[in-house]
């Protein structure tokens, strides 16, 4: 156990729908990132967030958005689900700085339909 | 875009047999991180090697990292059934983002 809780599990959504996935940091740790993996691929890089901010981001459009609150949880929200957005979708927590190893959730699997 | 790349994609091994995957990066890395995935779950953290180590140990694993050849290796020593899994490297670059291949698919065989 990692100590990095994400909520839900599962989701069925239809496309145009909005969707909210939550992610619990692990204890001490400051810094949470968001990752899509699709089927039979390697984890995606969608954005990360430190202080509450984001600070960093990867190939994703607008649509996906994303917040970190006080206690270092952090939400990702896409707006008008496509198709393509059926993936895991994976949290990971660690402490900010170089060097610092990051740990992942459980994920929540997404299903667009 | 996939930036590393897991090499052989399939590993089909024996139980007690060594298992070595090999990995490539294109961009410079502060450091290197190996996950395992079981069955589209979670990814459970194996081990981190800095830019500025050559190999780490970590009981049945081992990693080399190759920062020239811009590669990684990792060893699993003595494999039991329960390996089998999605074996993923990650470089880690510009704020700390992790940049993954496609991953290696590692059966081991009872």
């Amino acid at each position: 156990e990692t100590g990095v809780t994400q909520s839900p599990t599962h989701l069925i959504k239809t496309r145009g729908q909005q969707v909210t996935l939550r992610c619990s940091s692990q204890s001490g740790h400051n810094t949470v990132s968001w990752y899509q993996q699709a089927l039979g691929q390697g984890p995606q890089f969608i954005f990360q967030y430190y202080r509450e901010e984001e600070n960093g981001r990867g190939n994703f459009p607008p649509r996906f958005s994303g917040l970190q609150f006080p206690n270092y949880s952090s939400e990702l929200n896409v707006n008008a689900l496509e198709l393509d957005d059926s993936a895991l979708y994976l949290c990971a927590s660690r402490l900010q700085g170089l060097g610092t190893e990051a740990f992942f959730g459980q994920g929540t699997r997404l299903t667009v339909v | 875009s996939q930036q590393g790349e897991e090499d052989p994609q399939a590993l089909s091994i024996q139980e007690g047999e060594n298992a070595t995957m090999n990995c490539s990066y294109k961009t410079s890395i502060n450091n290197l991180q190996w996950y395992r995935q079981n069955s589209g779950r979670g990814l459970v953290h194996l081990i981190l090697i800095r830019s500025n180590e050559r190999e780490k140990h970590s009981g049945r694993l081992r990693v080399t990292l190759d920062t020239s050849k811009k590669s990684s290796s990792l060893l699993i020593t003595a494999s039991r059934a329960a390996d089998t899994a999605s074996y993923f490297c990650a470089g880690t670059g510009a704020n700390s983002k992790l940049t993954f291949g496609k991953g290696i698919t590692l059966s081991v065989r009872p």
